[in-house]
């Protein structure tokens, strides 16, 4: 079946500091691929999704690249702000698109100290 | 403002209580989603509406009663809870095909 597996965390930066969550996938067909994130006390967003291989998502200064040969996902920012600090969550839908089976990783918890 | 909202926030709620969950989406989105999220567990899909009819029950305990009278509306009914249930009870909505989640900020369900 369908996996997804982030790196554990946490993950604990300085302010400007260059951040890599690695995300990789297992999926039959041709998935998409999305980063949620999670603020403290709320709900999950959307960040940023690429829907085929070699598509990059990019959204806020985050970025990830569609890795269909090494069935990856990772995300990347630059400089990250105190306001990043939170939890990211990559996810897989199954083939066909639909959102109605989103299979989510675990989570990893960023943590940027000004 | 998510377009999504959730009441209550928070909820304490002994094993023989019946209590509701209520969410409404204000996007016009035709699929509303039950999940559940734990600590240190990936986020569990419970159930699925599309166009107010259930598609998806994935293994959910009976002691979890899902409703949606409209597209707009969701309801997640509790009774004879276990412990093992506390966690926050997210609720999001999507429109068909590629479009994202929407999720609302949860309820934080506490089961004494």
């Amino acid at each position: 079946g369908n996996s997804v597996t982030q790196m554990e965390g946490p993950v604990t930066l300085s302010e400007e500091a260059f951040l890599t969550i690695n995300c990789t996938y297992t999926a039959t067909g041709y998935p998409s691929l999305f980063w949620y994130v999670q603020y403290p006390g709320e709900g999950l967003q959307l960040l940023l999704k690429a829907t085929k291989a070699d598509d990059k998502g990019s959204n806020k200064g985050f970025e990830a690249t569609y890795r269909k040969e090494t069935t990856s996902f990772h995300l990347e920012k630059g400089s990250v702000q105190v306001s990043d600090s939170a939890v990211y969550f990559c996810a897989l839908s199954r083939s066909g698109g639909s959102n109605y089976k989103l299979t989510f990783g675990k989570g990893t918890l960023l943590t940027v100290n000004p | 403002e998510t377009g999504v909202t959730q009441t209550p926030r928070h909820l304490v709620m002994g094993m023989t209580n019946k209590k509701s969950l209520k969410c409404e989406q204000h996007l016009g989105h035709n699929a509303m989603y039950w999940y559940k999220q734990s600590a240190k567990k990936p986020l569990e899909l419970m159930f699925v509406y599309n166009f107010k009819e259930q598609t998806e029950n994935n293994s959910v305990p009976s002691r979890f009663s899902p409703e949606c009278p409209n597209s707009s509306h969701l309801f997640l009914h509790l009774h004879t809870l276990q412990p093992e249930d506390s966690a926050l009870y997210l609720c999001a909505s999507s429109q068909d095909g590629l479009g994202a989640l929407h999720f609302g900020n949860g309820t934080r369900l506490t089961v004494t």
